[in-house]
């Protein structure tokens, strides 16, 4: 069975870091891209990063580039997100995201952690 | 970008209704469009791929189609544990984009 499960959330206040982790388990780890989405309170789904099996590959959102840093260990079957800089409109609840396994295909998204849910605020 | 329009933003069924949502695409993504369902609290969980195939283990009366850049969801029998929200999102391209979502309730 899929499981994935993230940790790291909390309150931080503006201009914080963060750092979110997903440990993954029931598939082969180091095959799958993985992302990561993010949900304001009573709001709709926005993607915010990927990654690629390798690490080599590595997309952002326009509105976290340049203050996110998404990454992997294949050996510990773990996805982070490194936050900084955080800004009110940060708040949401952070999903980890498998994909697919090949890059170059339409990067389709299956299976969902249970959410961890990132405050910013003074 | 590719913007997903996703309609009516609501809506209020009975049991055993037929509902429909509807989703366009800003421009053509073939047929690279996802569906999920989001109870509250929850994760999204993927009902349907590639516009029409059923996820696995999801019941029958979920379907989807598509003509053009238009894509249409049906639960063809509404059931109680079906309320929820839904989502249309493309991944014909990154960034992955979504609707913004169909609140179904219970009439």
């Amino acid at each position: 069975e899929v499981q994935l499960v993230e940790s790291g959330g909390g309150l931080v206040q503006p201009g914080g870091s963060l750092r979110l982790s997903c440990a993954a388990s029931g598939f082969p780890f180091n095959n799958y891209i993985m992302n990561w989405v993010r949900q304001a309170p009573g709001k709709g789904l926005e993607w915010v990063s990927y990654i690629s099996p390798s690490s080599s590959i590595i997309y952002y959102a326009d509105s976290v580039k340049g203050r996110f840093t998404i990454s992997r260990d294949n050996a510990k079957n773990s996805l982070y997100l490194q936050m900084n800089s955080l800004r009110a409109e940060d708040t949401a609840v952070y999903y980890c995201v498998r994909g697919g396994k090949i890059e170059w295909e339409p990067p389709a998204v299956d299976y969902w952690g249970q959410g961890t849910l990132v405050t910013v605020s003074s | 970008d590719i913007q997903m329009t996703q309609s009516p933003s609501s809506l209020s069924a009975s049991v055993g209704d037929r509902v429909t949502i509807t989703c366009q695409a800003s421009q053509d993504i073939s047929n690279y469009l996802s569906w999920f369902q989001q109870k509250p609290g929850k994760a999204p969980n993927l009902l349907i791929y590639a516009a029409s195939n059923l996820q696995r283990g999801v019941p029958a009366r979920f379907s989807g189609s598509r003509s053009g850049t238009d894509f249409t969801f049906t639960i063809s029998s509404l059931q109680p544990e079906d309320i929820a929200t839904y989502y249309c999102q493309q991944y014909d391209n990154l960034p992955l984009t979504f609707g913004g979502g169909t609140k179904v309730e219970l009439k």
